[in-house]
């Protein structure tokens, strides 16, 4: 039982240089989000998308690109990075429905991804 | 819009003994969920606990309570007999009809042998 699987877990970047941080999951979740984790600091919200080939913008979504071709699958990408964007990164998934099928499921996370942009 | 504010920045406690972590949320809807996240050194996200708002029991999970106020909008956390495992970053956070999830800014428990 995997839950929710990020990969790299380590990655150093050099300004500029571009990367897709891979979020999988397979609870058949229909909600995914992507979060960033600055030191000593909250979650900030990136991207998420309701359900396959629906995204949508966060609180922090400059500099970040996503896409959901699939359920399982919402990589993250990052086109030119930048000192700012060194954070951890955690990817969520959870299953929300509304009205009959309101939820308190609550959302599942990755391990998180460290990236350092030099 | 939600938020949700943690006003502890850190707080330590002695093994054994209880401590409560408070949280307040500001919102205009009815139905929603409310969560505590422990994210110990290892950096994981882990549930500690979850209330819904249209349950008026607070909820229990073990050593940990939740003090509910809803009118207050407020959401603290109760650890009893606290043990050093419990070291580590909380969050309280909010998930309302979009299925966004809000964090608050986080607490850094200590507990002290």
């Amino acid at each position: 039982n995997a839950g929710v699987t990020q990969t790299p877990k380590f990655r150093i970047l050099k300004i500029g240089q571009s990367m897709t941080l891979q979020c999988t999951q397979d609870m058949n979740h229909n909600y995914m989000y992507w979060y960033r984790q600055d030191p000593g600091m909250g979650l900030k919200l990136i991207y998420y998308s309701v359900g396959a080939g629906i995204t949508d913008k966060g609180e922090v979504p400059n500099g970040y690109n996503v896409s959901r071709s699939t359920t399982e699958d919402f990589p993250l990408r990052l086109e030119l990075a930048a000192p700012s964007q060194t954070s951890v990164y955690f990817c969520a998934s959870s299953y929300f429905g509304q009205g009959a099928l309101y939820s308190n499921q609550p959302q599942h996370f990755g391990d998180g991804t460290r990236l350092s942009i030099l | 819009a939600q938020t949700v504010t943690q006003s502890q920045p850190e707080m330590s406690v002695q093994e054994a003994e209880t401590v409560t972590l408070s949280c307040t949320y500001d919102t205009s809807e009815n139905n929603y969920y409310l969560f505590w996240y422990k994210q110990p050194p290892s950096r994981q996200m882990i549930l500690v606990i979850r209330q819904e708002a249209y349950k008026q029991q607070n909820a229990t999970e073990n050593r940990f309570s939740v003090n509910f106020q809803k009118a207050a909008k407020s959401f603290s956390l109760k650890i009893s007999d606290s043990q050093l495992g419990d070291t580590a970053m909380y969050f309280c956070a909010f998930n309302g009809d979009t299925g966004k999830l809000i964090f608050g800014q986080g607490t850094t428990l200590q507990v002290k042998p």
